[in-house]
């Protein structure tokens, strides 16, 4: 089965720093890009970040550069994300997700499957 | 940037009515749209990919339409268990990053 369970979640204050982790299973972990996705309460998805099969590349949204790196651990099957000088609007459930690919009539159709089941993360003195 | 806005934010439905959302890119996007729904508590799963291919184990019932800038997921017959936020998500090839819509809630009429 074809699974990923993130962990490192909890209560941290303004300022503090986190490390999350996403422990895969079932595939070929080193041979996808990963990503993490986020959810602050009540609101939308947001896309944070992603990192290449090799880890050479890594691509942040704007709103955390500087301040989280995304690294992984291919022997380990395992991805992470180290927040730093968090903030409140960072309060959010982390979702590790695998990026997939399907070469279709049009390209290459890429989406999100599977996701793990989220570790929440609350910024808060 | 490629920015996704989906409409209605609520859709007010009665089961076994049909449903139609919708989502818009600010710009072409081909046809590489994925969907997927979130139920409350629970990570988003993944529905349609390609713009209108279901994903393995999704009923017939959910179909996704559309290219370009113009995307359509239809629930022809809302079941109890399709009542949830549905959120459509695109993918920049360079940088490679994604972007999703700000989601349509399904609820009870």
């Amino acid at each position: 089965e074809v699974q990923l369970v993130e962990s490192g979640g909890g209560l941290v204050q303004p300022g503090g720093s986190l490390r999350l982790s996403c422990a895969a299973s079932g595939f070929t972990f080193s041979s996808y890009w990963m990503s993490w996705v986020r959810q602050a309460p009540g609101k939308g998805l947001e896309w944070v970040a992603n990192i290449k099969q090799d880890g050479s590349e890594k691509y942040y949204v704007d709103s955390v550069k500087g301040r989280f790196t995304i690294s992984r651990d291919n022997a380990k099957n395992s991805l992470y994300l180290q927040m730093n000088s968090l903030r409140a609007e960072d309060t959010a459930v982390y979702y590790c997700a695998r990026e997939s690919r399907a070469l279709l009539w049009f390209g290459v159709a890429t989406f999100f499957d599977p996701w793990g089941q989220g570790t929440l993360v609350t910024v808060s003195s | 940037e490629i920015v996704m806005t989906q409409s209605p934010a609520t859709l007010s439905v009665s089961p076994g009515e049909r449903a139609t959302l919708s989502c818009r890119a600010s710009q072409s996007v081909s046809s590489n749209l994925a969907w997927y729904q979130q139920k409350p508590g629970q990570a988003p799963r993944l529905l349609i990919y390609g713009a209108s291919t279901r994903a393995t184990g999704i009923p017939a019932r959910f179909s996704g339409s559309g290219s370009g800038t113009e995307f359509t997921l239809t629930i022809s017959s809302l079941q109890s268990e399709d009542f949830a936020v549905y959120y459509c998500q695109q993918y920049n090839n360079w940088p490679p990053t994604w972007t999703f819509g700000q989601g349509t809630k399904v609820e009870i009429k």
